[in-house]
């Protein structure tokens, strides 16, 4: 069965730095991914997705994605953390039907100053 | 410019006494999900209308229900609701019923059972 794990259950980052959240998956032909992010009060907005093609995926808010086959990865990153982006990220992977999606726990990403 | 629009976002209810939760959308697509979220876990389909087809998953309880009458709105009721049904719920929409298909968010309503 699929399945999504986000290892890290909370990161911190100081403001300006730079973001990587990790993302595993299990699936076993090539998969659908997504990456959503959650701000407080709001609810989940798709901040990419990766279905073929280039592996390096970019998004809005500045955000990309790299796939790795190899390491059944789709790790998020940001070069430079702003302040709004503190939120609850969630790394998806589409089941094999492709019909729903299967969300991991999320990521919470608190920005210092 | 709101999309997808939960109501209430703050639910209180007694253990056991029916509820329903509502959600609307203004992007007219066919498909419309509810979506359970437990403190700190995952967010977990429930079910899903194609247009008026109503598609449960395997492991939803019988105690979760859900109404569309028209292509705006869905409701998810739940019956008798227990202390483990405490959650947020979210609404999410899409065009088309495929993953490949973006899915829309609503800000989801957080339900308490007392």
């Amino acid at each position: 069965a699929q399945s999504v794990t986000q290892p890290d259950i909370h990161i911190t980052v100081s403001e300006g730095a730079s973001l990587e959240l990790r993302c595993n998956y299990s699936y076993g032909a090539t998969p659908y991914l997504f990456w959503y992010v959650q701000s407080p009060g709001q609810g989940l907005q798709l901040l990419l997705k990766y279905f073929s093609g280039d592996t390096l995926v970019q998004g809005i808010k500045g955000f990309e994605a790299e796939f790795k086959r190899s390491q059944s990865s789709f790790n998020l990153r940001k070069p430079s953390v702003h302040w709004s982006d503190a939120a609850e990220y969630f790394c998806a992977v589409a089941n094999q039907a492709g019909t729903a999606l299967i969300f991991g726990k999320g990521t919470t990403l608190s920005v210092s100053s | 410019d709101a999309m997808v629009i939960q109501n209430p976002r703050y639910q209180v209810t007694q253990f056991g006494k029916p509820v329903t939760l509502s959600c609307s959308q203004t992007l007219n697509h066919n498909v419309m999900y509810w979506y359970q979220q437990k403190s700190s876990q995952a967010p977990k389909l429930l079910f899903h209308y194609y247009d008026k087809d109503f598609n449960n998953e395997a492991d939803t309880p019988d105690n979760f229900q859900s109404r569309r009458p028209n292509t705006s709105f869905c409701f998810l009721d739940i019956r008798s609701p227990g202390l483990g049904d405490a959650a947020m719920y979210l609404c999410a929409t899409s065009r088309v019923y495929s993953s490949a298909d973006t899915q829309y968010f609503g800000p989801g309503t957080r339900l308490t059972v007392l």
